[in-house]
This record gives structure tokens, C-alpha cells and sequence, in this order.
């Protein structure tokens, strides 16, 4: 079945620094990917999504590229702030289909 | 997109009682969703709320222990039964339109069970 592993957290950054968060995925087709964010105490937020082959999500200053070749959606930001400190999940979702299935989730602590 | 509510948005219950989680959406979707988020874990599909119809249940998951109405394009409930430790998570509906994929999730009910 569908799957998404993304890399284990949590992560502690140093604002200004740069941030990669893996995330891989198993899926027959041509799923579309997402990044999902929770901030503490709140739901979650659509961060970005690519729905083909070679798309670039951004938003906030965060990036992500589907590349079908590897099966991956790293997610990057250049340069984080503490407002950034946030759960982050990857998740795909097949073509035509409702259901979304999720990475395990990445904790982010951004330190000023 | 939507704006969703859920209430409660936090309970502590006692083992064995019951609590009914309210989702309202501020305009009709055709789709409404209850996951469940289970601490330090990601993010289960519980089941599809289908308005008029049973809910759609995924594997792992009965409509005894989590029954589910929707009455409306616009409303709906998640009941966790009988709850026991293990049932202490956040409970979280989404929603998504008819003709789009896309899913918007409500800020969640936290549940403690003690």
C-alpha cells in the first residue's frame, strides 16, 4: 500500500540556519504530495503540494520538488526563524482520491 | 478554502464515559473526514462522514466504538465510546469540496482519558 517516510526528528536549528526535512514515498502511480504544518496547540495548515513530476511547492520560503526518479519531496527552507518551530508532515494522496496518508511527522525547534 | 470549528477543543473524561466532538464548517463541502492523532504519532484516517448514509469506516476502526453522524453538508460528529486510556489523542476533521481533492482540517478536540 501507500506509504511516506520522512526523517525522524526532532530537529533544533539556530535561526538564519538552513533546514532539510527528507521525506520519501511508495505509491503506485502518480500520487500528489503534500507538506502539512501544526503549530503548537493548533490544526493543521496546508504548507505546499506539487502534483507532478518536477513541480516545486513553495511557501513561506519553504521549497519542495516531486522527483518522481527518487520517489522523494525534501522539503528546504534557506534560512528559518522561530516562528518556524512547528510539527512538519509529509503526505501524498493517489489521483482521485480523497485519502491522504501521512509521514510520522517532523518536530522543528527553532532557537533564537 | 474553509473555516472549520470543532468543539470541544479540549476534554478530560473519565474511562468508560463517552464525548461527542462537534465539526462545523462555514459553508456545504461534500466530504468530511475524522482523523485521529495519537501523541507523539501522525495522523489515522477514522473514517469518511458520508451526509445521509453510514459512515465509511477504515481498517482498524468500528462504528461501535466511534459512531459518526452527518446530518448536513455543513455539520458533523464524532462520538468515541466507552473510551479507555488509549483513546487519549487529538481528534481532528477535515473537509474537502466537491470537484476538488484538497482537504482543510479543523484545529483539532484534544482528548485526555484518565
Amino acid at each position: 500500500g501507500d506509504s511516506v517516510t520522512q526523517m525522524e526528528g526532532p530537529v533544533t536549528l539556530s535561526e538564519e540556519a538552513f533546514l532539510t526535512i527528507n521525506c520519501t514515498y511508495t505509491a503506485t502511480g502518480y500520487p500528489s504530495l503534500f507538506w502539512y504544518v501544526q503549530y503548537p496547540g493548533e490544526g493543521l495548515q496546508l504548507l505546499l503540494k506539487a502534483t507532478k513530476a518536477d513541480d516545486k511547492g513553495s511557501n513561506k520560503g519553504f521549497e519542495a520538488t516531486y522527483r518522481k526518479e527518487t520517489t522523494s519531496f525534501h522539503l528546504e527552507k534557506g534560512s528559518v526563524q522561530v516562528s518556524d518551530s512547528a510539527v512538519y508532515f509529509c503526505a501524498l494522496r493517489r489521483s482521485n482520491d480523497y485519502k491522504l496518508s501521512f509521514g510520522a511527522g517532523t518536530t522543528v525547534t527553532v532557537r533564537a | 478554502s474553509a473555516v472549520i470549528s470543532q468543539k470541544p477543543s479540549r476534554d478530560i473524561c473519565q474511562r468508560g464515559t463517552s464525548l461527542t466532538i462537534q465539526c462545523q464548517v462555514d459553508s456545504q463541502v461534500t466530504m468530511m473526514f475524522w482523523y485521529r492523532q495519537q501523541p507523539g504519532q501522525s495522523l489515522t484516517l477514522i473514517a469518511t462522514a458520508n451526509q445521509g448514509s453510514e459512515a465509511t469506516y477504515e481498517s482498524g476502526f468500528v462504528i461501535d466504538k466511534f459512531p459518526i453522524s452527518r446530518p448536513n453538508l455543513t455539520f458533523s460528529t464524532l462520538t468515541v465510546s466507552n473510551m479507555s486510556p488509549e483513546d487519549s489523542s487529538i481528534y481532528l476533521c477535515s473537509v474537502a469540496r466537491d470537484g476538488s481533492y484538497e482537504q482543510y482540517f479543523g484545529p483539532g478536540t484534544r482528548l485526555t482519558v484518565t
